[in-house]
């Protein structure tokens, strides 16, 4: 198994321009989610899903889109990316679902390292 | 006020030590995690939690529901356990994280 991977590991780009960060996992989690993690801040939900077709939005989703068309992916899409969105930014995904409580634990990606100057 | 509040924020011990990090929340839970943070940035789970404690080599995680309190303890701390921890709840379908605690551990 691969676990979770995310890519790229790392990113810069100007502001105004739009980009992709992938996600993938291959242990049939239903659970995704998208954090980002600042300096002196805990990590943070941006978008989450609980099953392909399925997304809401976190405590800071304002200028990123999610899509989960499968189970496997769950890729966050920055509109157009403003030098707030530079943070390091992570995937998670666990077989946490509303029926079955006691199975969360939690897998996260390696981090994509983003900057927008 | 943070939903999640972790103490301390930062942690110096001599190798040996026991180490005790705190984890308190406000909200209603139906789990609690810890996880740790290497210095390269990965994010590992420790443990997750819904009441009682739990166990893992020189890692002991307890909850006090009652009290929305959680600690970790690390007995016979060593250099390779420096890292950020990190505690986080799971309240209704969301996780919301703890601030960390920064842990250095020297020879």
């Amino acid at each position: 198994n691969a676990g979770v991977t995310q890519t790229p590991k790392f990113q810069v780009l100007k502001t105004g321009q739009s980009m992709t960060l992938q996600c993938a996992q291959d242990m049939n989690h239903e659970y995704m989610s998208w954090y980002r993690q600042d300096p002196g801040m805990g990590l943070r939900l941006i978008h989450y899903s609980v099953g392909a077709g399925i997304t809401d939005q976190g405590e800071v989703p304002n200028g990123y889109n999610v899509s989960r068309s499968t189970t496997e992916d769950f890729p966050l899409r920055l509109l157009s990316a403003a030098p707030s969105q530079t943070s390091v930014y992570f995937c998670a995904s666990s077989p946490w679902d509303l029926r079955d409580y006691a199975r969360d634990e939690q897998f996260f990606g390696p981090g994509t390292r983003l900057t927008v100057l | 006020k943070n939903e999640v509040e972790q103490s301390p924020q930062n942690l110096t011990a001599q190798e040996g030590e026991f180490i005790t990090i705190n984890c308190s929340y406000s909200v209603g839970i139906s789990a609690l995690h810890w996880l740790q943070q290497h210095p390269g940035g990965g994010i590992v789970s420790l443990f997750m939690l819904s009441s009682g404690k739990k166990k893992h080599g020189r890692l002991i995680a307890t909850i006090n529901i009652q009290e929305k309190h959680s600690s970790l303890h690390i007995t016979a701390s060593h250099p390779r356990d420096s890292a950020v921890y990190i505690c986080a709840v799971r309240s209704t379908d969301k996780l919301i994280f703890g601030t960390g605690t920064r842990l250095q551990v020297f020879p």
